[in-house]
């Protein structure tokens, strides 16, 4: 059974740094893209990063661009997302989607709440 | 502002066959597959089309895609009060990366 589970998420002050973590099990995780996508309380979906099987291609979505980096870690079965100079417009549910480049998400985690908060 | 185009909202009575439509440009549906996704409430989104029109095993055929130039559409026949939930479109835009629908929250009257 494909299994995502996210953990990291927590409260952190404007212009502070977090780091989210995937645990993926179940499935050859060195086979699949992975992405990170997001959503604010209340509110629709926004992808946020996508990252290829090797780790030789990243794609982000503008408002994170200088501040997110999406990583992976084959070995560990883990995909990564190091958040930098977050703003409360970066609070949200961040969800862990394995998929293609393309903007197929077969399997989701259940999510991590980040909420950016003075 | 999202960059495809859904209704905010849908309705249907059980039974009945109601579309969403999804609203784009030749940077993305138009040159790209579309995708939906089903988000019950208080629940991760859920794979319901890809590929404009395929479905993922255990996804009733109630639930059908389609795509024509910038635009596509989901139907859903044969409504259930367990439909009632949240519904976006998504696609690769040849600028912008992966882009989402705004949302559409369908009601079963």
């Amino acid at each position: 059974e494909v299994q995502l589970v996210e953990s990291g998420g927590g409260l952190v002050q404007p212009g502070g740094s977090l780091r989210l973590s995937c645990a993926a099990s179940g499935f050859t995780f060195s086979s699949y893209w992975m992405s990170w996508v997001r959503q604010a309380p209340g509110k629709g979906l926004e992808w946020v990063a996508n990252i290829k099987q090797d780790g030789s291609e990243k794609y982000y979505v503008d408002s994170v661009k200088g501040r997110f980096t999406i990583s992976r870690d084959n070995a560990k079965n883990s995909l990564y997302l190091q958040m930098n100079s977050l703003r409360a417009e970066d609070t949200a549910v961040y969800y862990c989607a394995r998929g293609t480049r393309w903007g197929l998400f077969d399997y989701w985690g259940q999510g991590t709440l980040v909420t950016v908060s003075s | 502002q999202s960059v495809l185009t859904q209704p905010p909202s849908a309705s249907g009575t059980p039974g009945q066959r109601v579309t969403i439509s999804c609203s784009g440009s030749s940077s993305n549906i138009g040159s790209n597959y579309v995708y939906w996704y089903q988000q019950l409430p208080g629940t991760a989104p859920k794979l319901l089309i890809y590929r404009n029109n395929q479905r993922p095993s255990g996804v009733p055929d109630r639930f059908s895609g389609s795509k024509s130039g910038t635009s596509a559409s989901l139907a859903i026949s044969g409504l259930r009060s367990e439909d009632e939930a949240d519904y976006y479109c998504a696609a690769w835009d040849d600028s912008l990366g992966v882009v989402f629908g705004g949302g559409t929250k369908l009601t079963v009257l």
